[in-house]
């Protein structure tokens, strides 16, 4: 089983729409969780933290469940910019970041 | 810019030749990582450096990698005898190390795009 398991999509979703993301993570020693977004032929950057009370930036909103090891992320109001590959990353003791497949989603005008 | 840089950003060698790939982390980071990335996945660790200690090695692929970062500045990633399975994307990032911080935000440079004809 992968550490680190995404739907690879792809989410083909209109301007202005809802997507949500989904992942889930093996090791229950995992200390730490991500959102990285990744655009074509690019380095990895970093979306957002995602904390067990849920948080929120802006029109981006992360979820932990660490008693069911998931892990969510939900899109609103889709933008055309938002089109890239979303990661799914978990961190153990501070070193490694362990990546999933990562999602990808096209957002159409 | 201060940002994560790594040499070459392409490389195109031949089945068997050895490469060396360099990795310029940002100047204060004192954590430096190498990643692989394949295509459709999603990034896999290797290895990782505290200043010049070389903490993490056990995910290298293979005896025919491996890296160095004499001087707790730039990193060196050499792959020996290359496979066309070498071919992929080779990520490096570096983070600082606070205390009492279980996670320090890791920066990713725009990776060396290996190709082993």
């Amino acid at each position: 089983r992968k550490e680190v398991e995404q739907d690879p999509g792809p989410f083909n979703v209109p301007e202005g729409a809802t997507v949500a993301f989904n992942c889930t993570y093996s090791n229950s020693a995992s200390q730490s969780f991500f959102w990285y977004r990744q655009d074509c032929r690019k380095e990895p950057k970093l979306l957002m933290s995602v904390y067990s009370s849920g948080n929120e930036d802006g029109r981006f909103t992360a979820q932990l469940n660490r008693a069911s090891q998931y892990i969510s992320l939900l899109i609103r109001d889709s933008k055309l910019s938002d089109s890239a590959t979303y990661l799914c990353v978990v961190n153990q003791a501070g070193t490694a970041l362990i990546f999933g497949k990562g999602t990808t989603l096209s957002v159409s005008s | 810019d201060t940002g994560v840089s790594q040499n070459p950003r392409h490389k195109i060698t031949k089945r068997g030749q050895n490469v060396t790939f360099r990795c310029d982390p940002i100047s204060e980071h004192n954590r430096l990582y190498w990643y692989r990335q394949t295509l459709g996945q999603g990034p896999e660790f290797l290895t990782y450096f505290q200043n010049e200690a070389q903490l993490e090695k056990s995910r290298l692929l293979s005896d025919r990698f491996s890296a160095e970062r004499p001087k707790g500045s730039f990193s060196t990633l050499e792959i020996q005898r290359t496979e066309q399975g070498d071919s992929a994307m080779y990520l490096c990032a570096s983070s600082t190390l606070r205390a009492g911080s279980s996670y320090n935000e890791q920066f990713f440079g725009p990776g060396t795009r290996l190709t082993v004809l």
